[in-house]
């Protein structure tokens, strides 16, 4: 059964830094693409962000672009999202998606349950 | 600034069919913006209903298709049932490694 599972979130002030992470099982991780997409409360899906299979290609939306990195570690079939620079805007439920196939193209198939990231002072 | 264009709301009858649609303000979609669906109540996380344009993902029910009409992506509902009801949203893939999704409709089964 494929399983992601997020991690990391929690409550930083502004300006502050927060990495989040995603297990996955289930699958042969070094295959996927996976995806970051968020949900500010009461609001809609934003994307936002992208890695190839490889962790070779990397894209963001321009909204957290120069702030967030995302990254992957195919030997312990984890998923990471450096925030830096975070800002009130940042709040939002944070989801982990596997992509159904190798390249960046590829749309969210699997999601996990979310992390909960909180921006306040 | 390009924005991804779903209706808010709809509404259809227990058993009867919807089509809800994915367009873009400076362009139509075709299959090569790879449109994806989702399904979402408040408080889940999504669920994947169909990816490029027109694939179910494992475990969705015939009942929902996805296809380009016109210039637009379209997913029709057909059945539909009280548990259908939910937030449906759209992305489209932009190029250059950059997805979007719609605000999502609202679809009310009454």
């Amino acid at each position: 059964e494929v399983q992601v599972l997020e991690s990391g979130g929690g409550l930083v002030q502004p300006g502050g830094s927060l990495r989040l992470s995603c297990a996955a099982s289930g699958f042969t991780f070094s295959d996927y693409a996976m995806n970051w997409v968020r949900q500010a409360p009461g609001k809609g899906l934003e994307w936002v962000s992208v890695t190839s299979a490889s962790g070779g290609n990397t894209y963001y939306a321009d909204s957290v672009k120069g702030r967030f990195t995302i990254s992957r570690d195919n030997s312990q079939s984890t998923l990471y999202l450096q925030m830096n620079s975070l800002r009130v805007e940042d709040t939002a439920v944070y989801f982990c998606a596997k992509g159904n196939g190798d390249n960046v193209n590829s749309s969210p198939d699997y999601w996990g349950q979310g992390t909960l990231v909180t921006i306040s002072s | 600034q390009t924005v991804v264009t779903q209706e808010p709301s709809f509404s259809v009858s227990p058993g009867g069919t919807v089509t809800l649609t994915c367009g873009l303000s400076s362009d139509s979609v075709s299959t090569n913006y790879y449109p994806s669906w989702y399904q979402q109540t408040p408080g889940q996380a999504p669920r994947t209903l169909i990816y490029r344009t027109n694939i179910r993902s494992s475990g969705v029910p015939d009942r929902f298709s996805g296809s380009i009409l016109g210039n637009k992506a379209a997913l029709t509902l057909t059945g539909a049932q009280a548990d259908d009801e939910s937030d449906y949203i759209c992305m489209l893939y932009m190029g250059s490694g950059i997805s979007v999704f719609g605000g999502g409709t609202k679809l009310t089964v009454l």
